[in-house]
């Protein structure tokens, strides 16, 4: 069964202040690893997919990293209206049943003070 | 079409009661995913269509829960004896052929 952690469960960064968040992940047969933001009450906005080690994609002040047990969310001089629960997600592929579904961490949530 | 559109956005209803959520993916999304979250939690997979076809249930859909995709375009989830378990956030998702999964904004269910 596919499995992701996200830590930390909460950070909280002042203004300017660059940090990472994490994603371990065990899965059969990686198909991508999806990176999301969530804000309160809205549904999950997506950000990245990765593929396979060593990709990295960037996008405004977000940078996501892949390895073959994690990925990181790398945030550079993070502003306050980046404020929100980041999420992570697997697409497995064993045995090519998983239909694209996606198993989810329980996000980081991340606040930024001004 | 500008996104995943769900309704209602916001459903409180009795213990016992039937609730039905509706969805509409994005146009010409084949594919439709129902997702349940609740606070503090990642989104959990429910059930996956392409075009009309069911293709994959979760074991967290008990009885009580249908999904339908009649046309394969909008689609239906419905909660029949709602418990106050069924609580949760109800996230619809399309994906286009290039694998960008959209997700709508939810459906916030408060079973009392």
């Amino acid at each position: 069964e596919d499995q992701v952690t996200q830590s930390p469960e909460a950070l909280r960064l002042q203004e300017g202040e660059s940090s990472s968040l994490n994603c371990s992940y065990t899965v059969s047969g990686l198909r991508g690893l999806f990176w999301y933001r969530q804000d309160p009450g809205k549904g999950p906005e997506f950000l990245f997919t990765l593929y396979s080690a060593g990709e990295e994609k960037e996008k405004e002040r977000l940078k996501a990293t892949l390895t073959k047990k994690e990925s990181f969310l790398h945030i550079t001089a993070p502003k306050p209206e980046d404020s929100a629960t980041y999420l992570c997600a697997v697409q497995g592929g064993a045995g090519g049943t998983s239909y694209g579904k996606l198993t989810f961490g329980q996000g980081t949530i991340l606040t930024v003070h001004p | 079409d500008t996104g995943v559109s769900q309704d209602p956005r916001h459903k409180i209803t009795k213990r016992g009661q039937n609730v039905t959520f509706r969805c509409d993916p994005i146009s010409e999304h084949n594919r439709l995913y129902w997702y349940r979250q609740t606070l503090g939690q990642g989104p959990e997979f429910l059930t996956y269509f392409q075009n009309e076809a069911q293709l994959e249930k979760s074991r967290l859909l008990s009885d009580r829960f249908s999904a339908e995709r009649p046309k394969g375009s909008f689609s239906t989830l419905e909660i029949q004896r709602t418990e106050q378990g069924d609580s949760a956030m109800y996230l619809c998702a399309s994906i286009g052929g290039e694998g960008d999964r959209i997700f709508g904004s939810g459906t916030r269910l408060t079973v009392v």
